[in-house]
């Protein structure tokens, strides 16, 4: 079984509808999550990070998790072109290892 | 505030060549992480710097690949001799030493190395 497993892509969604990108992982005792965006040909941008359950929102991202059932989500509302990138799941496992998942392309279409 | 800075931006050499790649993080950040990613997957950790002192280099094939950080500071990337098998991004992250944040990561731009 893989550390951190993503859903696979490439994802489509229209311009304006909800984009759901899910994440499961193995270590129980994970602690700290995180999700980064990365454009084609550029480097992971930091977007959101989740410690407890429950939601997190900022702005149009809502971060949930779940650690009971070891598993994190994304929800970008109101999507736009601008979206379409691949979102990298991180995962601060209990060995203190930061474990990245293959990453789910996204793509919203005008 | 700067960002993390890497240099070059791209580097193509022939198989059994060496290179290296500099990185300097945000001012401040005590934590400095190199990665490796392959087109099409995640990043995958090389080696972690705390300060001066290396944290984890479990996946750091340390036969060809060797890095350091000086003064806590810069920090610098080898591999020699490099393989075919080693072209991919080479990205270095920073992080804030302490609290809740430590492992929020930022990268820098980013070395393409591409292997001939």
């Amino acid at each position: 079984q893989k550390e951190v497993e993503q859903n696979s892509g490439p994802l489509s969604v229209p311009e304006g509808a909800i984009a759901s990108l899910n994440c499961t992982y193995s270590d129980r005792g994970s602690q700290s999550f995180f999700w980064y965006r990365q454009y084609s040909g550029k480097s992971p941008e930091l977007i959101m990070s989740i410690y407890s359950n429950g939601d997190k929102e900022d702005g149009r991202f809502t971060a949930q998790l779940n650690k009971a059932s070891q598993y994190v989500s994304l929800l970008i509302r109101d999507s736009q072109p601008s979206d379409s990138a691949t979102y990298l799941c991180a995962v601060k496992t209990s060995y203190d290892k930061v474990i990245f998942g293959p990453g789910t392309s996204l793509s919203v279409i005008p | 505030e700067a960002g993390v800075a890497q240099s070059p931006r791209y580097k193509i050499i022939e198989k059994r060549q060496s290179v290296a790649f500099w990185c300097n993080p945000i001012s401040g950040h005590a934590t400095l992480y190199w990665y490796q990613q392959i087109l099409g997957q995640g990043p995958k950790l090389l080696i972690q710097f705390q300060n001066n002192g290396v944290v984890d280099d479990s996946q750091l094939p340390k036969d060809r690949f060797s890095a350091e950080r000086l003064k806590g500071v810069d920090s610098t990337l080898k591999i020699q001799p490099a393989k075919l098998e080693d072209s991919a991004v080479y990205l270095c992250a920073s992080s804030f030493p302490g609290g809740v944040a430590v492992y929020e990561q930022y990268f820098g731009p980013g070395t393409r190395l591409t292997v001939t």
